[in-house]
């Protein structure tokens, strides 16, 4: 049982190249995550999906798109990678919350450092 | 909206000292709490929680209280160890947040032999 697995763990771009973040869970969680972690500010959501087909923007969103790829997976594309995007990425799952609830726990990932030149 | 406020760090501890790391919360509903811990080099991983008021969490000899009339989640640990050093994050959960989670800035802990 991994848990939540984030390939790379490291990379470098340039401003202006793209790339795509993968993530997976083995708990069988409907609900997925994308946070970005920076100094200072705790962690942001990007994008979340709350079930496999469904995916919903979060407090940053732009400059970012995302893929449930089915239930396991969640992908996280940048088409153009600016400086600023610079950061260390978190997948997370969690399960659904049940109607009108709220999310109890949440499993991460260990994240991608992003360095954009 | 919602939010989340912890102490800012870092904070320096000698081995075998009180922990505190105040944490408190805005929240339009009745949220769950939670102290989330981060280990160098690794995610974020549920240190303890608590769904409703007066809830007490604990975990690995941490405590926290869930504090409705002062909307506080303050973490304590009586005795810290040097392997306890890592960031420590506040976070709520609410109904009307639906699948969002608010998570404090972090506060860093060191703690020396």
């Amino acid at each position: 049982n991994a848990g939540v697995t984030q390939t790379p763990k490291f990379q470098v771009l340039k401003t202006g190249q793209s790339m795509t973040l993968q993530c997976a869970q083995d708990m069988n969680h409907n609900s997925m995550y994308w946070y970005r972690q920076d100094p200072g500010m705790g962690l942001r959501l990007i994008y979340y999906s709350a079930s496999e087909g469904t995916t919903d923007k979060g407090e940053v969103p732009n400059g970012y798109n995302v893929s449930r790829l089915n239930k396991r997976e969640f992908s996280l594309r940048l088409e153009s990678a600016a400086p600023s995007q610079t950061s260390v990425y978190f997948c997370a799952s969690s399960e659904a919350p049940a109607s009108g609830g709220r999310i109890e726990t949440q499993y991460f990932g260990p994240g991608t450092r992003l360095l954009v030149l | 909206g919602d939010s989340v406020t912890q102490m800012e760090g870092p904070v320096t501890l000698s081995e075998e000292a009180f922990l505190t790391i105040n944490c408190t919360y805005t929240a339009t509903g009745y949220p769950s709490l939670f102290w989330y811990v981060q280990y160098p080099g690794e995610g974020l991983q549920l240190l303890l929680k608590a769904t409703k008021a007066d809830d007490k969490g604990s975990n690995k000899g941490f405590e926290a209280t869930y504090r409705k009339e002062t909307t506080s989640f303050h973490l304590e640990k009586g005795s810290v160890q040097v392997s306890d050093s890592a960031v420590y994050f506040c976070a709520l959960s609410d109904r009307a947040g639906g699948f969002k989670t608010i998570f404090g800035a972090g506060t860093r802990l060191f703690v020396k032999a």
